[in-house]
C-alpha cells in the first residue's frame, strides 16, 4: 500500500500564531514531499517541493519564511504557517512519492482556518 | 510555462458515458495524471499516462495524445457516487515530478 497522513485535519486559530501540520507516509519511505494549498473552488496549487535532508524548494510566489518546511525523515515533513492571517486559512494537502515511481500519494488534507 | 485547461462543469445521466477533456502546454512533459476529489477532501488517483493511447481500468479509462497536448477521462456505467471534481495534472520530468493542476471539472451524475 501507500498511505499517507496528515495531522491535524483541521485546526483553528487566532491571527498572529503559528500553526504546524505534519505529512507522514505510513508504509513507505518518501524521496520527496510536496505541499499544496487549495482555496475553495480552485485548484491544488504546488507550494513548495520538500526532498529528505535538503531545503524545500518554494514556488514563484510563496514566502519561505512564512511557511516553513522541514523533511526530517523518509517519513515525514512538517509545513509550519508563521504568524498567520485570515488570508492564509485555505486547505492544505501533502503528497509523497516513492524513490521509484512516478504516482504522488495524496494526504486527506488539513483545512486551516484563521479568525 | 504551464497550462491545464479542462471544462469547469459537465452533467451526466445515471447509467451513461462521460469524456471529460483536457488539454496541456507543460515544458518538460513526462506524464498525464487524472485525480478524483470529493469535495472537502484530498484527490484520489484515477489514472496515469506516459505513453500515447488508452488505458483501462474498470469503469475508468484515460486516453494520451502527446503531439496534441491532449487527454480525456472516460467514465462508463456512471453511479451516482462519480459526482465529483475530476483534475488532469501534467507532470514535468528531469527528476522533480511536480505535478501542475488544472483547474478540475467538476461532474453532476444525475438520475
Amino acid at each position: 500500500g501507500a498511505v499517507v497522513s496528515q495531522h491535524p485535519s483541521w485546526v483553528i486559530c487566532k491571527s498572529g500564531t503559528s500553526v504546524k501540520i505534519e505529512c507522514r507516509s505510513l508504509d513507505f519511505q518518501a524521496t520527496t514531499m510536496f505541499w499544496y494549498r487549495q482555496f475553495p473552488k480552485q485548484s491544488l496549487m504546488l507550494m513548495a517541493t520538500s526532498n529528505e535532508g535538503s531545503k524545500a524548494t518554494y514556488e514563484q510566489g510563496v514566502e519561505k519564511d512564512k511557511f516553513l518546511i522541514n523533511h526530517a525523515s523518509l517519513t515525514l515533513s512538517t509545513l509550519t504557517v508563521t504568524s498567520a492571517h485570515p488570508e492564509d486559512s485555505s486547505f492544505y494537502i501533502c503528497s509523497a512519492r516513492k524513490p521509484q515511481g512516478d504516482e504522488q500519494f495524496f494526504g486527506p488534507g488539513t483545512r486551516l482556518t484563521v479568525l | 510555462g504551464q497550462n491545464i485547461d479542462q471544462p469547469t462543469e459537465m452533467t451526466a445521466t445515471e447509467g451513461a458515458i462521460v469524456q471529460i477533456n483536457c488539454t496541456y502546454q507543460t515544458s518538460g512533459f513526462n506524464g498525464l495524471f487524472w485525480y478524483q476529489q470529493h469535495a472537502g477532501e484530498a484527490p484520489t488517483f484515477l489514472s496515469y499516462n506516459v505513453l500515447d493511447g488508452l488505458e483501462e481500468k474498470g469503469r475508468f479509462s484515460s486516453f494520451l495524445s502527446r503531439s496534441k497536448g491532449y487527454s480525456y477521462l472516460l467514465l462508463k456505467e456512471l453511479q451516482m457516487k462519480d459526482s465529483a471534481s475530476y483534475l488532469c495534472a501534467a507532470q514535468s520530468g528531469a527528476g522533480s515530478y511536480q505535478l501542475t493542476f488544472g483547474k478540475g471539472t467538476k461532474l453532476s451524475v444525475i438520475p
